[in-house]
């Protein structure tokens, strides 16, 4: 079953405590990006990659990190310097210079801090 | 820079009536705007995209430069058409970044 896989689905964290969240995509997609979702705020991108080994921060991208070893995978970690990390955050893929330009999300990770 | 508005939060409808969700962007470039569909429970899917002139579950959006809008529109709106609703525009910016509006929640009312 092909598409974008993101674990754990739900996560707490302990405040001073980083935390990874894994993003998978088997579409063979050379982009992924980590957005994350506010209410009221809309998607906001924290970092992408067009390629492996190659990735830029985003809008937001403060208090995150990433990797991008291989082309399936994107992990995301929430660093103790984030001051807001209690979110919904969506990973997604896309392939790039594809003239009719789609995008595929995962279904989101939830983290809060507790 | 670019930005994508949407002005309203949560529009509520009755079923039957039409439906027109906002979206305003701003971006000196040739834009591409997409809406982009959260039905409860389900992950963010692509609803419908300017550049194919398409109508998808009855709804669709026309692309106007001038105004710099591009709303969402459905003549009858139907209670599954209940959703978080966003707009969308795709920059030059390293390649294909999405900028996203803040979403419109639709809440159609029996």
């Amino acid at each position: 079953d092909g598409g974008i896989t993101q674990s754990p689905k739900y996560l707490f964290r302990k405040e001073g405590q980083n935390v990874t969240l894994s993003c998978e995509q088997n579409l063979n997609h050379d982009a992924m990006y980590w957005y994350r979702q506010d209410p009221g705020q809309g998607l906001r991108l924290i970092y992408y990659s067009q390629i492996v080994n190659d990735f830029q921060k985003g809008d937001i991208a403060e208090g995150y990190s990433v990797s991008r070893e291989k082309k399936e995978s994107f992990p995301l970690t929430v660093t103790s310097a984030q001051k807001n990390p209690t979110a919904f955050y969506l990973c997604a893929s896309s392939v790039t210079g594809q003239g009719a330009y789609t995008i595929y999300f995962g279904e989101g990770s939830w983290l809060t801090v507790v | 820079a670019q930005r994508v508005t949407q002005p309203e939060k949560l529009l509520s409808v009755f079923k039957g009536a039409p439906v027109e969700l906002k979206c305003n962007y701003s971006y000196s470039g040739s834009p591409e705007l997409f809406w982009y569909v959260q039905y409860s429970r389900q992950r963010l899917q692509l609803l419908l995209r300017h550049i194919s002139r398409e109508s998808i579950k009855g709804f669709t959006a026309d692309l106007n430069k001038g105004e710099t809008s591009f709303h969402l529109k459905k003549p009858f709106a139907q209670e599954e058409d209940s959703a978080m609703y966003y707009c969308a525009l795709r920059t030059s910016r390293a390649g294909n970044m999405l900028t996203f509006g803040g979403g419109t929640r639709l809440m159609v009312k029996p």
